[in-house]
């Protein structure tokens, strides 16, 4: 079974300041997807960034990037410019491409930005 | 305006009792999933379905039921066999069945047993 693992339970940054999340995961699989969501205050999860596995290239969403090492199974996500609104949990999650291909979430990292 | 509403936002229940979540989208989706979130924890799957109909369990499906009767309502059912049902119940909807199709999250409903 795919486990995700984010080492790192809390972070913080100062605001207009890079912030690194962490995640690594396990899986046999050779095909998947990677995802980070969001999960504010108001605990609605928020879709933040996509990547596919067979996709060598980062994912990119505005100040949202990932470094995806497929060979590491290492999947972190950088905040650029951190901003008071991007405080929240994050979780990462896998996905796999057959069977239930349910979402499988790590723990999760709370975020803080301070002003 | 389309989205994923649940109600109640907030739920309580007596031991013993048996409790419906509502889950009900207008995205025209053919998948819907029931999560649960522990403090401490990601989120773990409770059911799925892809299809109206049809639905299947997930890693923890013990002591809950689900419906899929039409398109757009997934409601999930907490028996009183389920052991610790305190937690925050999420659903999500995806257009379809594949991985490549992301899955939205309602806002949440948390239950209570008093």
């Amino acid at each position: 079974a795919q486990t995700v693992t984010q080492s790192q339970p809390e972070m913080s940054v100062q605001e207009a300041e890079t912030v690194t999340l962490s995640c690594t995961y396990d899986t046999s699989e050779s095909d998947y997807y990677l995802f980070w969501y969001k999960q504010p205050p108001s605990r609605q999860m928020i879709l933040v960034i996509r990547q596919e596995a067979y996709k060598q290239q980062n994912a990119t969403e505005n100040r949202f990037s990932v470094n995806f090492q497929k060979a590491a199974k290492s999947f972190s996500l950088k905040i650029s410019d951190s901003q008071l609104g991007d405080a929240a949990m994050y979780f990462c999650a896998y996905r796999s491409t057959q069977g239930a291909q349910k979402l499988v979430f790590g723990q999760g990292t709370r975020l803080t930005i301070n002003p | 305006d389309g989205g994923i509403t649940q109600s109640p936002k907030y739920l309580f229940r007596k031991e013993g009792q048996n409790v419906t979540l509502s889950c009900e989208q207008n995205l025209n989706h053919d998948a819907m999933y029931w999560y649960r979130q522990d403090p401490g924890q990601g989120l773990r799957l409770i059911y799925y379905s892809q299809i109206v109909n049809d639905f299947q369990k997930g890693d923890i499906a013990e002591g809950y039921s689900v419906s899929r009767e039409k398109k757009e309502s997934f409601p999930l059912t907490v028996t009183s066999a389920q052991k610790n049902p305190t937690a925050f119940y999420l659903c999500a909807s995806s257009i379809g069945w594949g991985p490549v199709d992301t899955q939205y999250f309602g806002p949440g409903t948390r239950l209570t047993v008093l």
